[in-house]
């Protein structure tokens, strides 16, 4: 069964403080990481897809990068509208939890910025 | 339309009640999902649409949920019988087409808040 586990669960920041959240996870075959993030009272927001150990990707102050076990996603000089919760998630090749096309999440980390 | 709709944005009932929630996908997308988040918790797949065959309903936690999408557009998730740990948010995903890359990302409604009393 595909897993996620990120930490820590919350954190708060002040503005242009830099950091990282940590997104651990077993999958059967990884198909696809992805990022997410979510402000209260919407659907998750799509930010990133990572594919491969190795691989990384930025969008202004986000970047993502990918091992064989475990995703970070670094905010760099963070600014009070990146406060939001942040929701890893993975997609496996092989049948389990999620199912072959469906994500299995992570809790979140609940990021908040203070200005 | 611009993303996907879900409606109503929330829904109130009474415990043993039926409810219909509706999910609009982005215009031509293939695939569509049903997720049900609980508070402080990320979502939980529920159940997966290509076009009007749901391919795998293996998250639904009980025979009282069933989705549809019969013309492979519109999707709707019934609950009967509410419970009381139905109360949940309930989300709707489409994406273009099963491939990789850019095709294979899932865009997320803003979701239905289902309170069961």
């Amino acid at each position: 069964e595909d897993q996620v586990t990120q930490s820590p669960e919350a954190l708060r920041l002040q503005e242009g403080e830099s950091s990282s959240l940590n997104c651990s996870y077993t999958v059967s075959g990884l198909r696809g990481l992805f990022w997410y993030r979510q402000d209260p009272g919407k659907g998750p927001e799509f930010l990133f897809t990572l594919y491969s150990a190795g691989e990384e990707k930025e969008k202004e102050r986000l970047k993502a990068t990918l091992t064989k076990k475990e995703s970070f996603l670094h905010i760099t000089a963070p600014k009070p509208e990146d406060s939001a919760t942040y929701l890893c998630a993975v997609q496996g090749y092989m049948y389990s939890g999620g199912g072959a096309d469906g994500l299995t999440f992570g809790k979140g980390t609940h990021l908040i910025i203070q200005p | 339309g611009a993303g996907v709709s879900q409606s109503p944005r929330y829904k109130v009932a009474k415990r043993g009640q039926d409810v219909a929630l509706r999910c609009d996908p982005i215009s031509g997308h293939v695939s569509l999902f049903w997720y049900q988040q609980a508070l402080g918790q990320g979502p939980e797949f529920l159940t997966y649409f290509q076009n009007e065959a749901q391919l795998d309903k293996s998250g639904l936690p009980s025979d009282r949920f069933f989705a549809e999408r019969p013309e492979g557009s519109v999707s709707t998730l019934k609950i009967q019988r509410t419970q009381q740990e139905d109360s949940a948010v309930y989300l709707c995903a489409s994406r273009h087409y099963p491939g990789e890359g850019g095709q294979n990302i899932q865009y997320f409604g803003a979701g239905t808040r289902l309170s069961v009393l």
